[in-house]
């Protein structure tokens, strides 16, 4: 599946650098996020995750934050590398204890383009 | 293992045809999901199938689309009588469904494009 092509904000980073994305989320009533990268022609690929309790986590090279406040998540990627490049999109959903089902709703998704 | 497979991969049709696009989740996953990805537009959530519970159909558009899984595995989601606004990357998913945190993998999908 190609990612959304038109109208993404897109964030340009030299490879080295670091990238922050950011992801503004709707439901405040959510218990769950996660981050997918989704390289052109393919699915949406997970990447890390968040339970509603934490405010951070870390995987390789990945860090989530969650500021349940302001109802904001990001993703920082370390050291931004050539594959890299992909369309990011955040998600969240409801436990099933208040929700049936795990659906998720997807944020709009944020274009990273790294320059060598 | 196998990922989450879909077919056809492309599909161009007429408007007022129907079409039916098929997803085979990873084996031995009881969740699957269609969600639908137009150019402009995020993905967003059209059908939900959990073990022999009745799909939740909520985020169907209209009557003209449908879904069904067999056997708690193939999925077939079918359009009827298409409009240009259905064209998009039709994406399916799976997961186990055991815990609120189960990761849902996604097929590569399939682009319809409806003329």
């Amino acid at each position: 599946g190609e990612s959304v092509g038109l109208h993404l904000p897109t964030l340009s980073v030299q490879e080295g650098d670091n990238s922050i994305i950011n992801c503004a989320y709707s439901n405040s009533a959510s218990d769950y996020f996660i981050w997918y990268k989704q390289e052109s022609g393919k699915g949406p690929q997970f990447i890390i995750d968040i339970r509603s309790n934490m405010d951070k986590r870390q995987g390789q090279r990945v860090t989530v934050l969650l500021n349940k406040t302001v109802k904001h998540l990001s993703l920082q990627i370390a050291a931004t590398q050539p594959g890299d490049s992909a369309v990011y999109f955040c998600a969240e959903k409801m436990s099933r204890r208040k929700a049936a089902g795990n659906k998720l709703t997807f944020g709009g998704g944020t274009r990273v383009l790294v320059k060598p | 293992g196998a990922g989450v497979s879909q077919s056809p991969s492309n599909k161009v049709t007429e408007k007022g045809k129907d079409v039916e696009l098929r997803c085979d989740p990873i084996s031995g996953h009881t969740a699957l999901y269609w969600y639908r990805q137009s150019l402009g537009q995020g993905l967003e959530f059209l059908i939900y199938f959990q073990g022999n519970s009745a799909p939740d159909k909520s985020g169907l558009p209209s009557d003209r689309f449908s879904a069904e899984r067999t056997g708690g595995s193939v999925s077939t989601l079918t359009i009827q009588r298409t409009q240009q606004e259905d064209s998009a990357v039709y994406l399916c998913a799976s997961s186990l469904d055991y815990t609120d945190t189960d990761t849902q993998y996604f097929g590569p999908g399939t682009r319809l494009t409806v003329l």
